[in-house]
């Protein structure tokens, strides 16, 4: 157990609809990233808040959002969804000094997105 | 996009045979680490390597960093069904902040 929690752990839903997934970090911990895993295209990520902040992006599409909120937990939003959406969504956290990611990622076991 | 290129894509042996994978970059990286990844979970990072030259090892595995900081290789002997998994390499990328980028991984798949 990493300690990283993401809900829901599978979600069907139709094109053109919009989710949220869920992510709470290990307890003390301040970054969340956010990456997405499909067969071809790998673990790509997505984008990482530090303590509320936007830190960083990465490959992540104009339809999708994402926040961090007071307590650390962060959520994911995905809006006018396409199939090519369909993919396992994982978040992972860290607590390196200043923000800067020079350890480990902990990841949380992921959410899978069926879009049909 | 600071590219990791991981290869083979897919390895199939039996178990007590060994293997290497390896990892391969245009650019400099100030540490890259491995990560395995298992059906139904997230990674879980084996080791991190930071120093050009760097030889690591985790009881049958064997972590190396290039001397130009710019590939490593993960080394398995007598693999076990165990080691089953998705082996990922990943560095952090300029071109992102501080979050890592990972390569597309090695499927291993170990029979007894």
């Amino acid at each position: 157990d990493s300690g990283v929690t993401q809900t829901p752990k599978h979600l069907i839903t139709a094109t053109g609809q919009r989710v949220t997934l869920r992510c709470s970090p290990r307890s003390g911990d301040l970054s969340v990233y956010w990456y997405q895993q499909s067969l071809d295209q790998g673990l790509q990520f997505l984008i990482q808040y530090y303590n509320g902040e936007e830190r960083a992006k990465g490959n992540i599409l104009e339809r999708f959002s994402a926040q961090q909120f007071p307590d650390l937990h962060s959520e994911l939003n995905l809006s006018s969804l396409e199939l090519g959406d369909s993919a396992l969504y994982f978040c992972a956290s860290s607590n390196p000094t200043s923000g800067a990611n020079t350890g480990e990622l902990f990841f949380g076991e992921g959410s899978r997105l069926t879009v049909l | 996009t600071q590219l990791l290129e991981q290869s083979p894509q897919f390895l199939s042996i039996q178990e007590g045979e060994n293997l290497t994978v390896y990892c391969n970059s245009s650019s400099v990286f100030s540490s890259l680490q491995w990560y395995r990844q298992e059906p139904g979970e997230g990674p879980v990072l084996l080791v991190t390597v930071v120093t050009g030259g760097e030889v690591k090892k985790l009881k049958r595995l064997t972590f190396q960093f290039g001397d130009a900081r710019k590939d490593s290789s993960l080394h398995i002997t007598a693999a076990q069904p165990g080691d089953t998994g998705l082996y990922l390499c990943a560095g952090v990328g300029s071109n992102s902040g501080y979050a890592l980028n990972f390569g597309k991984g090695t499927s291993l798949l170990v029979t007894p």
